[in-house]
């Protein structure tokens, strides 16, 4: 089924280590997002693309990085994971133009992170 | 900026009876409103949104929302509550174009369904 995969689902790491997160979408959407989800404060921006090779920072992007290589592929990246990292990461997507239903989100089940 | 305000973060209902999830807005122009449902360990559905057509929307699953420019709300609501309405709500905003790629979203509600 088309949409947004996001790997891996759930992840554990002690406080130093790194990883990545990795999203891809099949939808050829030129915008991709990475939120982050805690309890009590809906979704935060953390990094945004609005195309292949472009990034740009979000409201929460301190100890993130991102990538965007291919189209398709949106990965974001803790070099040096923290306690307060501990969450629940969303990717989504969009396509460009803002038609009517155009500008609407998809997206990915979700990464429950938990840095120890 | 734009932002929304999620009225109340948690709601409970008896199966049958009426929901109503409140959402007030801020927004220096005629925004673009969208309401996304979260059910247990899943990603974020839409239901519906506003774009400065009709101030009623209709969604899926019953739903509905009315825009009131006078009172800055879009108030989400449905007839008859489900056991599978059971989910956390989103109010979201965009930006005016061309940055309405940029959301804000709301703090959610928790709606919880009695049997």
């Amino acid at each position: 089924n088309a949409g947004v995969t996001q790997t891996p689902k759930f992840r554990v790491l002690k406080t130093g280590q790194s990883m990545t997160l990795l999203c891809a979408q099949d939808m050829n959407h030129e915008y991709m997002y990475w939120y982050r989800q805690d309890p009590g404060m809906g979704l935060r921006l953390i990094h945004y693309s609005v195309g292949e090779g472009t990034t740009a920072k979000g409201e929460v992007p301190d100890g993130y990085n991102v990538s965007r290589l291919k189209k398709q592929n949106f990965l974001l990246g803790l070099e040096s994971a923290a306690p307060s990292q501990t969450s629940v990461y969303f990717c989504a997507s969009r396509h460009l133009l803002s038609y009517s239903g155009a500008n609407v989100l998809t997206f990915g089940a979700g990464s429950r992170l938990t840095v120890l | 900026a734009q932002s929304v305000t999620q009225l109340d973060s948690h709601v409970s209902v008896s199966e049958g009876t009426p929901v109503l999830l409140r959402c007030n807005y801020s927004s220096s122009y005629s925004p673009s409103l969208f309401w996304y449902v979260q059910h247990p360990n899943k990603g974020l559905q839409l239901l519906l949104k506003y774009t400065s057509a009709a101030t009623l929307v209709k969604g899926i699953n019953g739903f509905e929302a009315e825009f009131k420019k006078s009172e800055t709300s879009f108030h989400l609501t449905k007839p008859s509550a489900h056991m599978s309405d059971a989910a956390e709500y989103f109010c979201v905003v965009s930006d005016k174009p061309p940055n309405d790629y940029k959301l804000s979203f709301g703090a959610g509600t928790t709606v919880t369904v009695r049997a």
